[in-house]
């Protein structure tokens, strides 16, 4: 069972150049999100997919848009890519909003320069 | 809105010793508490979770209560293993389905 699966795994980028970050799940679960981890900062969220067909804005969406495709896939888009978006990304997914388990991705590691 | 706080790190013990991470959380209603795991090089994955006020989420060793009344949900081990080394995320979900995290405690266990 491959669970989230998160593509690519490495990615460096030089700055204003354009990407998305691929993220699908085969749970059947009803949300999606997006964090990155920073450092000090712990995860962030950056946008969530409460169910499909719906997506919001988390603590730091500017920069990034997403799109939830359908049921398995929820993708994040930077437009033009800034050094300050340099970061591990998760991807995570979870049957009922998040009040049961959420499901991680490995992580994509995106460098900016 | 909804937010968590957690002890800062890094934390250094010794095999066997007893660890605690405090974690404090702002919420509208009655949220849903994690603690997550995320060992070197890997995602996050559940530790152990409580729903509602005064339950006891408890794996691995690891125990956890729900305090309402102090906005609560400290992680305890009684006897930590080198195993145990990692990062430990608290968690919340509430009525709005996001999943917020704290900024991650760095456990370090030393033989």
């Amino acid at each position: 069972n491959a669970g989230v699966t998160q593509t690519p795994k490495f990615q460096v980028l030089k700055t204003g150049q354009s990407m998305t970050l691929q993220c699908a799940q085969d749970m059947n679960h009803n949300s999606m999100y997006w964090y990155r981890q920073d450092p000090g900062m712990g995860l962030r969220l950056i946008y969530y997919s409460a169910s499909e067909g719906t997506t919001d804005k988390g603590e730091v969406p500017n920069g990034y848009n997403v799109s939830r495709l359908n049921k398995r896939e929820f993708s994040l888009r930077l437009e033009s890519a800034a050094p300050s978006q340099t970061s591990v990304y998760f991807c995570a997914s979870s049957d009922t909003g998040g009040f049961t388990e959420a499901f991680f991705g490995q992580g994509t590691r995106l460098t900016v320069v | 809105g909804d937010s968590v706080t957690q002890m800062e790190g890094p934390v250094t013990l010794s095999e066997e010793a007893f660890l605690t991470i405090n974690c404090t959380y702002t919420a509208t209603g009655y949220p849903s508490l994690f603690w997550y795991v995320q060992y070197p090089g890997e995602g996050l994955q559940l530790l152990l979770k409580a729903t509602k006020a005064d339950d006891k989420g408890s794996n691995k060793g690891f125990e956890a209560t729900y305090r309402k009344e102090t906005t609560s949900f400290h992680l305890e081990k009684g006897s930590v293993q080198v195993s145990d080394s990692a990062v430990y995320f608290c968690a919340l979900s509430g009525n709005d389905y996001k999943l917020s995290f704290g900024a991650g405690t760095t456990v370090t266990v030393r033989a």
